[in-house]
């Protein structure tokens, strides 16, 4: 069954720095993967679908890697503003494309 | 398009009483989902249908729930009875096909007292 964790649950950071948002899922036959933004209180934001066989996909100040192998996918935000202060969630689809899988979400905190 | 969307946005009903709620998806999309968030369980699906066919229902907690599909533009989620652990955020997404990149509606949230 896959299982999609992300690490760390939260993180502040000052303005202007670059980061980076981890996602790893256990079953690496996956098929696509999408990060998403959700501000409180909000709906889910679609932020960037990586297909299976791409490695990188870029929106941006946004740039997401996929390494299946490693079972690994990372978001990288440039740059970063307070406006992106929001909780970052991956999700992959499940074999039978019939459902996304979520991880918990990383809250970023970005102060000025 | 005015994206996936969802009512009500708010829901506040007694323990008993039977709840609906809606969706119309993004024009074209022919892939529904209805997910359910919680803080201790986050998001899960609980319904996933394909040209207005249920194809996945594993994620329906039991038989007081039910979703529809009635044509490609509308699909309703009905607890009945409704039970205070129901309460949560329950969220409907479209996409254009499996696989392919899903969009959200803003959500129901709803309170069982």
């Amino acid at each position: 069954k896959q299982e999609v964790t992300q690490i760390p649950a939260a993180l502040s950071v000052p303005e202007g720095e670059n980061l980076v948002l981890n996602c790893s899922f256990t079953d690496s036959a996956i098929y696509n993967l999408q990060w998403f933004r959700q501000d409180p209180g909000k709906g889910l934001t679609s932020l960037l679908l990586i297909q299976s066989s791409q490695r990188e996909q870029t929106s941006g100040r946004l740039n997401a890697s996929l390494d299946k192998s490693s079972g690994r996918s990372t978001l990288y935000i440039a740059a970063s503003q307070p406006g992106d202060s929001a909780t970052y969630l991956c999700a992959v689809y499940n074999q039978a494309g019939t459902a996304l899988i979520f991880g918990k979400g990383t809250t970023l905190s970005v102060s000025s | 398009d005015a994206g996936v969307i969802q009512s009500p946005r708010h829901e506040v009903t007694e323990m008993g009483q039977e709840v609906t709620l809606r969706c119309k998806p993004i024009s074209g999309h022919n892939s529904l989902f209805w997910y359910r968030q919680t803080m201790m369980r986050g998001l899960e699906l609980l319904i996933y249908f394909n040209n207005n066919v249920p194809i996945d229902d594993s994620g329906m907690p039991e038989d007081r729930f039910s979703a529809k599909m009635p044509n490609a533009s509308f699909s309703t989620l009905k607890i009945q009875p409704s039970e205070p652990r129901d309460s949560a955020v329950y969220f409907c997404a479209s996409s254009p096909g499996q696989y392919l990149e899903a969009f959200f509606g803003q959500g129901t949230r709803l309170t069982v007292v």
